[in-house]
C-alpha cells in the first residue's frame, strides 16, 4: 500500500516548456487534488477532482491544466512553464471513509522554471 | 476566497517549554477544521479533525480545542521534544465546498536542547 506517488520527484524545465506531473493513489478515495506551495505562501489548491469524471479550479489555477484520468490518477500540465511556476507541487487524496476528508499527501515534487 | 490565519508565524522554543498556536478561520458556514503536522522535506500529515463547537482533541502531548461560534482553534504542545520541530498546518472546510480544504500558511516551530 503506497498511499499517494508522485513522479517526478525533481524536474527543471525552460521557460516555454511543457510537462506533465503525475499523481496516482491505491487507496481508492474519490476525491484527489493538487497544491502548490511557495515560502510564507502555505498550500494553495489550483485544481482538484471530487470524483472520477469530474474537475474543478482551485484558488490558483492559470497555466495549469488537470486529467482525472480513471479513479487512481490525477494529471497536472504545465503547456508553455513560466519562472512564476516555480515551485513545489503536492498531490493530495481523500476518500468518503476518511474521517470528514482527511487529506493524504503524496511526497511532492520540486520544479525549477528557469 | 477563504480567509484562514495562523499566529505566530514561526515560534523557537526550548526543549521542555509548552507552546500553542492559533488558527482563526470563518465563522459561519462550519464543517470541519484540519490541523496538519508537516515536517522539512517530507509531505503533511493529518494530526486532527475537528468538527463540534467545543471539540478537544489529544495525540500524546498535542492536543486541539475548537471554537466554532468565534472562528478559532488552539493546538497546544506540552513539554516540547526536539522531535516537535515542524511546520503546523490548519485548514477550514465550510458546508458549500464539497471536499475542498482551504489552508493557513502555518506556524513553524523550532524546537532546540
Amino acid at each position: 500500500n503506497a498511499g499517494v506517488t508522485q513522479t517526478p520527484k525533481f524536474q527543471v524545465l525552460k521557460t516555454g516548456q511543457s510537462m506533465t506531473l503525475q499523481c496516482a493513489q491505491d487507496m481508492n478515495h474519490n476525491s484527489m487534488y493538487w497544491y502548490r506551495q511557495d515560502p510564507g505562501m502555505g498550500l494553495r489548491l489550483i485544481y482538484y477532482s471530487a470524483s472520477e469524471g469530474t474537475t474543478d479550479k482551485g484558488e490558483v489555477p492559470n497555466g495549469y491544466n488537470v486529467s482525472r484520468l480513471n479513479k487512481r490518477e490525477f494529471s497536472l500540465r504545465l503547456e508553455s512553464a513560466a519562472p512564476s511556476q516555480t515551485s513545489v507541487y503536492f498531490c493530495a487524496s481523500s476518500g468518503l471513509a476518511a474521517p470528514y476528508n482527511e487529506q493524504f499527501f503524496g511526497p511532492g515534487t520540486r520544479l525549477t522554471v528557469l | 476566497i477563504l480567509n484562514v490565519e495562523q499566529s505566530p508565524q514561526s515560534l523557537h522554543v526550548q526543549e521542555g517549554d509548552s507552546t500553542n498556536f492559533t488558527c482563526s478561520f470563518p465563522s459561519s458556514n462550519f464543517y470541519a477544521l484540519h490541523w496538519y503536522r508537516w515536517e522539512t522535506a517530507k509531505s503533511p500529515e493529518a494530526l486532527f479533525v475537528m468538527t463540534l463547537n467545543g471539540d478537544e482533541k489529544k495525540k500524546g502531548r498535542i492536543s486541539a480545542t475548537l471554537n466554532t461560534k468565534e472562528g478559532y482553534s488552539y493546538l497546544y504542545i506540552k513539554g516540547s521534544q526536539p522531535e516537535d520541530s515542524a511546520t503546523y498546518l490548519c485548514a477550514f472546510r465550510n458546508t458549500g465546498t464539497a471536499s475542498k480544504l482551504t489552508f493557513g500558511t502555518g506556524t513553524r516551530l523550532q524546537v532546540t536542547l
